[in-house]
């Protein structure tokens, strides 16, 4: 079983869409967890993070974490054509090792 | 302006051809990181480093070598490349505390034949 499983989609959804991006992983052991969105022909970039379960919003994104079910989940609300991008989740041990990451999915947002 | 920088950022070379891809990050950063990125896979580690002189092997380091001299490089070197190490790198630095948040450089997209 792979550590951090993320479908890859493509998700294809409509501009003012409510977005879901999802992943799931096998260590329980995992305390931080990140969103990165990686643009095309660019590196990626963090959007967001949490340590430990609960929410977090940041504008127009929330994160979410599920210990107990070992789920994390990125909500993006009125989704735009500019967060046409792959996202990529991301998860530590702790705060200074390697970071393992998921697969990506790609999302567009059509117009 | 903070950034991880890479040369060169496309590269097309030649089976068995030694090549260097230089990172470069001006935010005084303790770690910093090497991945490559291919479809179907995602980005796996190679190599990281947590300060000078001190690298340690990620998840696919065979093939790959590194060196960290200075903290501000972290050069990524492929000695006899071969076809598989057809890839897109990308070189990436933290600070120590949060080592979550980093910044990657723009890509090296390296083709081997």
């Amino acid at each position: 079983q792979k550590e951090v499983e993320q479908d890859p989609g493509p998700l294809s959804v409509p501009e003012g869409a409510i977005v879901s991006l999802n992943c799931t992983y096998s260590n329980s052991a995992f305390q931080y967890f990140m969103w990165y969105r990686q643009y095309s022909r660019k590196g990626p970039e963090l959007l967001m993070y949490t340590y430990s379960s609960g929410n977090k919003e940041d504008g127009r994104f929330t994160a979410q974490v599920d210990k107990s079910s070992k789920y994390i989940s990125l909500f993006i609300r009125d989704s735009q054509p500019s967060d046409s991008a792959t996202y990529l989740c991301a998860m530590s041990f702790s705060g200074n090792t390697p970071l393992v990451f998921g697969k990506g999915t790609r999302l567009s947002v059509i117009a | 302006e903070a950034q991880v920088t890479q040369n060169p950022r496309y590269l097309i070379t030649v089976t068995g051809k030694k090549l260097t891809v230089t990172c470069s990050q001006n935010m005084n950063h303790e770690y910093m990181s090497w991945y490559r990125q291919d479809p179907g896979l995602g980005l796996r580690q190679i190599y990281y480093s947590m300060n000078v002189e001190v690298t340690d092997k990620g998840d696919v380091p065979e093939g790959y070598k590194v060196s960290r001299k200075e903290k501000r490089n972290f050069p990524l070197i492929l000695e006899s490349p071969s076809p598989n190490q057809t890839s897109l790198y990308f070189c990436a630095s933290s600070s120590d505390f949060p080592s979550y948040e980093q910044y990657f450089g723009p890509g090296t997209r390296l083709t081997v034949t």
